[in-house]
């Protein structure tokens, strides 16, 4: 498996304001991946971050709103830019490692943010 | 792209029944279907996974099934406890690596003592 940090580990936040999530894994990773969890709802994909490129959005998440850094193997950030009630959610992020004869998928904490 | 459609969305059994959850992908190219169980106010956890190279895979209580040319999978989990109870999700994936996930809506999993 893998040990897997965020923070921070909820917030408050005022509309239009950005608030920017860490990520941090115990060992490298290739692949890492940010989920939004609305309340009471199933996860769905933000972005792919693989290092060294641009991350890869999925329809209907664009790049202004939710920007991804990966700087090294073991650590990335999503921002919510300019933040309304609407992005209130708990936000994921996860890793693939290596399982028996494929990857498999391991989720943070999360990180639970409202928007006032 | 994929599509995962799981049923039902609510299961309240007694302790030490059977419970049995169901999903349906789209998508012919999906090879890896894990299970999640999210308790309130935690991460998911994979409870246990299946590759489309297996018909079945058990872990103690829990077993997976995989029907490949119905395109469809389940959760099967014996002898439930309270303990039990959380929400689970199905996911699918057509990527045998690295593994962008598709999950279901999940079912909130009731076990009564």
């Amino acid at each position: 498996s893998a040990v897997i940090s965020q923070k921070p580990s909820r917030d408050i936040c005022q509309r239009g304001t950005s608030l920017t999530i860490q990520c941090q894994v115990d060992s490298q990773v290739t692949m890492m991946f940010w989920y939004r969890q609305q309340p009471g709802q199933s996860l769905t994909l933000i972005a792919t971050a693989n290092q060294g490129s641009e991350a890869t959005y999925e329809s209907g998440f664009v790049i202004d709103k939710f920007p991804i850094s990966r700087p090294n193997l073991t650590f990335s950030t999503l921002t919510v830019s300019n933040m309304s009630p609407e992005d209130s959610s708990i936000y994921l992020c996860s890793v693939d490692k290596p399982g028996q004869g494929a990857y498999e998928q391991y989720f943070g904490p999360g990180t639970r943010l409202t928007v006032t | 792209g994929e599509n995962v459609e799981q049923h039902p969305s609510t299961l309240s059994v007694q302790e030490g029944d059977s419970a049995v959850i169901k999903c349906t992908y789209s998508d012919s190219a999906s090879n890896y279907f894990p299970w999640y169980k999210q308790e309130l106010g935690k991460r998911p956890q994979l409870i246990i996974d299946i590759r489309s190279n297996v018909g079945e895979k058990k872990d103690q209580r829990i077993a997976v099934t995989l029907n490949k040319t119905a395109k469809h999978f389940s959760l099967h989990i014996t002898e439930t406890q309270p303990e039990d109870s959380a929400v689970y999700f199905c996911a699918a994936t057509p990527m045998g690596g690295y593994s962008t996930l598709t999950f279901g809506k999940g079912t909130m999993l009731l076990v009564s003592p």
